[in-house]
């Protein structure tokens, strides 16, 4: 049972290049979100996504987009790499929205140069 | 104000210590309260929930002060194993689907 998965480990791009951070879970999890990390902060909410075809806003949403592609993936999608999004990036997903243990990737470490 | 704070740390400690960590949280809606821990460069994973009547998981004991919107996380006969950084995580309120992450306390337990 992998649990989530999340793809690439490590990524670093010039400003202005665009990826996506894929992340799939084989749990039958309802709800996937993204969180960034950065030192010295907790983890921030960038989307989330309560139940396959829908997706919300975070805390910390700008610069950021996001597919649900279906019940297992949640991908992230960074159309225009800035600086300020160096961070290491971590996919969760959880049964239900709301007071549910999540279950985290193991992260993408991504610098923007 | 941060949502939810903890004390940074680190809290470094000699095997066998007893430690305890506190984090406060300013609202007093939250419902859902948890104890998250984290290894160095590794994902978050789920230490243990809070509950209001307080609870215990082996050598770990955590406990919910709602009047002053607190948690405590209590380690005993403190182990090298459980060096790491310790998140404590609220939720957004009474049906918020947010779950409000504190920076972490480190722990660093010594031979």
């Amino acid at each position: 049972n992998a649990g989530v998965t999340q793809t690439p480990k490590f990524q670093v791009l010039k400003t202005g290049q665009s990826m996506t951070l894929q992340c799939a879970q084989d749990m039958n999890h309802n709800s996937m979100y993204w969180y960034r990390q950065d030192p010295g902060m907790g983890l921030r909410l960038i989307y989330y996504s309560a139940s396959e075809g829908t997706t919300d806003k975070g805390e910390v949403p700008n610069g950021y987009n996001v597919s649900r592609l279906n019940k297992r993936e949640f991908s992230l999608r960074l159309e225009s790499a800035a600086p300020s999004q160096t961070s290491v990036y971590f996919c969760a997903s959880s049964y239900r929205t709301t007071n549910e243990k999540l279950f985290f990737g193991s992260g993408t470490q991504l610098s923007v140069l | 104000r941060k949502e939810v704070e903890q004390d940074p740390g680190p809290f470094n400690v000699p095997e066998g210590a007893t430690v305890a960590f506190n984090c406060t949280y300013s609202n007093s809606a939250s419902q859902s309260f948890f104890w998250y821990r984290q290894d160095c460069r590794k994902e978050p994973k789920l230490l243990m929930s809070v509950y209001s009547s307080g609870n215990e998981d082996g050598r770990f004991t955590a406990q919910l002060n709602r009047a002053s919107q607190y948690i405590s996380l209590l380690i005993r006969d403190s182990k090298l194993s459980d060096s790491a950084t310790y998140l404590c995580v609220v939720n957004g309120g009474r049906s918020s689907y947010k779950l409000i992450f504190g920076s972490g306390t480190r722990l660093l337990v010594r031979p």
